[in-house]
């Protein structure tokens, strides 16, 4: 079975520029979560997606980070502009409902130089 | 206030030995408790997980786990180490009908040859 998918694995990028992290789900989940994971902080629940609709934001760190699920397959994480202190790995993670177990990507390891 | 506390930040076991991860929580409702485990450049992934039910939960790779409610614990066993179990493992508490994991900190495990 095809786990959650997570593009590109590394980022590398200046400072200032447009980063986007891209998801693809386990088919048939309704819940999908973006992650942000680093030495200071561990894991941070950043947005909350259920049935492609973000129910939770809160955890989004400022205006320059934004997120989409624009179909059931698909969800992007973007920074712009991205900063130095973005640099961390990105989790996806999708559960077959809000309260299932949650299945991460790989992640992404983003470096803004 | 809700909180996950794993108190050992690093373990060292040889191989073949038996191993013990705390794990102890604070949490409102009756929780649901999962134990995640993360290798080196990988995702977190999920060795077991407890609703209800039998207090002794088996998992993947050999691992257990035993919610003592009376102790507010959840740890993990594993009655024999392998080397490719050196990874860093993490408790997370969740409920019935909510989206939001408290994660620990995290175990770094350490496996001696």
């Amino acid at each position: 079975d095809a786990g959650v998918i997570q593009s590109p694995r590394h980022e590398v990028t200046e400072m200032g520029q447009e980063v986007t992290l891209r998801c693809k789900p386990i088919s048939g989940h309704n819940s999908l979560f973006w992650y942000r994971q680093t030495m200071m902080r561990g894991l941070e629940l950043l947005i909350y997606f259920n049935n492609n609709v973000p129910i939770d934001d809160s955890g989004m760190p400022e205006d320059r980070f934004s997120a989409k699920m624009p179909n059931a397959s698909f969800s992007t994480l973007k920074i712009q502009p991205s900063e130095p202190r973005d640099s961390a790995v990105y989790f996806c993670a999708s559960s077959l409902r809000a309260d299932q177990p949650q299945h991460f990507g790989d992640g992404t390891r983003l470096s803004i130089l | 206030a809700q909180s996950v506390t794993q108190p050992d930040i690093h373990i060292t076991v040889s191989e073949g030995a038996s191993l013990e991860l705390r794990c102890n929580y604070s949490y409102g409702a009756t929780p649901y408790l999962f134990w995640y485990v993360q290798s080196p450049g990988q995702g977190l992934q999920l060795l077991l997980k407890y609703f209800s039910g039998d207090t002794l939960v088996q998992g993947i790779k050999g691992f257990e786990a035993e919610f003592k409610r009376s102790q507010s614990s959840f740890n993990l066993r594993k009655p024999s180490v392998h080397w490719s179990d050196a990874a860093e493992y993490f408790c997370a508490v969740g409920a019935a009908g909510t989206y939001k994991y408290i994660f620990g900190t995290g175990t770094r495990l350490k496996v001696l040859a």
